[in-house]
């Protein structure tokens, strides 16, 4: 049982190079969601995508880029990293259930 | 906007015994519903238990079981014979009830230590 993939899961940056996470599902979900965590401050929401072919703003969006390239992919790219965004970013998928989201083992994100 | 508080940074428990994880939350909103994830060591991070705010019952998994107080707005997480696998980063999470995509709102968590 694959459920949510996401690669890498470690990646060291340097400030000002870009990168993209790629997540993937396999269980036919519509929404997918980017979420990073960071100590004491939980799980907070950058993008998600309710369905295919939308994407839209969570929480903390700045810095960040989406695509939703497929019902199965959701990928999360940053730009232009720089140090306040090394966490660990979490991809999660759901379908219906509200509040069961199913979630990615985590990408930890170094930038120096 | 909602919040969710978890005043409970840390929390330890010997095996076998039962431990209480507290969670508050801030909404004007009458319906919602409220979870408790799991995420052990290797990270992933699992659904345990959810409640739906109109319902009175206390929802109940196994060794699981929450309090919930609407009045209070308060929502904490029982778990009954404590086992080794039970250390974990507990965190509670808040859903506005009909909304049309699962954008839940997290604590900041609480780190459980289970005591052989």
């Amino acid at each position: 049982n694959a459920g949510v993939t996401q690669t890498p899961k470690f990646q060291v940056l340097k400030t000002g190079q870009s990168m993209t996470l790629q997540c993937a599902q396999d269980m036919n979900h519509n929404s997918m969601y980017w979420y990073r965590q960071d100590p004491g401050m939980g799980l907070r929401l950058i993008y998600y995508s309710a369905s295919e072919g939308t994407t839209d703003k969570g929480e903390v969006p700045n810095g960040y880029n989406v695509s939703r390239l497929n019902k199965r992919e959701f990928s999360l790219r940053l730009e232009s990293a720089a140090p306040s965004q090394t966490s660990v970013y979490f991809c999660a998928s759901t379908h219906r259930a509200p509040g069961e989201l199913f979630f990615g083992e985590g990408s930890r994100l170094t930038v120096l | 906007a909602q919040t969710v508080t978890q005043s409970q940074p840390e929390m330890s428990v010997q095996e076998a015994e039962t431990v209480t994880l507290s969670c508050t939350y801030d909404t004007s909103e009458s319906d919602y519903y409220l979870f408790w994830y799991k995420q052990p060591p290797s990270r992933q991070m699992i659904l345990v238990i959810r409640q739906e705010a109109y319902k009175q019952q206390n929802a109940t998994e196994n060794r699981f079981s929450v309090n919930f107080q609407k009045a209070a707005k308060s929502f904490s997480l029982k778990i009954s014979d404590s086992q080794l696998g039970d250390a974990a980063m507990y965190f509670c999470a808040y859903l506005n009830y009909g909304g049309a995509t699962n954008k839940l709102i997290f604590g900041t968590g609480t780190l459980l230590a289970v005591q052989p």
